[in-house]
């Protein structure tokens, strides 16, 4: 699987404020799946796509699949302190998963 | 339904001992993937294994580390003759045979001396 590149590394945000991140890859990506780490933790799995400009929403999180199928986006609405950790977008194509670098959120109350 | 077992949580060994870190996927689950992480940075790939075969340890050293999945009992990635830059959480993730999702253990943390 290709690595994917992921932005911005870091993000402070006050509680309240929306915040995005983004996955970009030179290739076309046949899905991406996003995990959640919180500081301490292990990555959780929130979501895969798999379709051309794909959208799905689990509460206050929208993930977005481009429709080129090379960069994809979680949007946080309205933080809440309990978002704090690292969001990891990644490529399972072939037979690695390969985790990008990840988006560390810092949410200040 | 018990999620992915990994122990110890814990480990700490001096330099040139072996680690052996264990998983136990969940039940069901037939594909183990281990990945090592070092302290704020990403997850790297290590070994995809199924069962009694390894399928890709291209992220794996070629010198002091193994990985295995047997038959029977939980899967083992052993690095030999430690040195301190091994110092790391090592993660192991299951899925099923179809599975979309990686399920993560808590993480074996490797302090070495």
């Amino acid at each position: 699987g290709q690595q994917v590149m992921q932005i911005p590394q870091y993000q402070h945000v006050q509680e309240g404020e929306d915040f995005t991140t983004y996955c970009n890859s030179s290739t076309t990506l046949s899905n991406i799946q996003w995990y959640k780490q919180r500081p301490g933790g292990h990555p959780v799995f929130l979501i895969q796509l798999v379709k051309s400009g794909e959208v799905k929403k689990q509460k206050r999180l929208t993930f977005q699949f481009g429709e080129a199928k090379k960069n994809s986006s979680l949007h946080i609405t309205a933080t809440q302190t309990t978002d704090v950790g690292t969001y990891f977008c990644v490529n399972t194509g072939g037979f690695k998963t390969i985790f990008g670098a990840g988006t560390r959120l810092f949410v200040k109350a | 339904n018990a999620g992915v077992m990994q122990n110890p949580r814990h480990l700490v060994r001096r330099r040139g001992q072996e680690a052996r870190l264990r998983c136990s996927p969940m039940k069901g689950h037939s594909h183990v993937y281990w990945y090592r992480q070092l302290p704020e940075e990403g997850l790297k790939f290590m070994v995809y294994l199924q069962k009694e075969n390894i399928i890709d340890e291209s992220g794996m050293p070629k010198e002091r580390f193994s990985a295995e999945f047997p038959k029977e009992g939980p899967s083992i990635l052993r690095i030999q003759q430690v040195v301190r830059g091994d110092s790391a959480a090592y993660f192991c993730a299951s899925s099923p045979p179809a599975g979309v999702a990686l399920f993560f253990g808590e993480g074996s943390r490797l302090t070495v001396l």
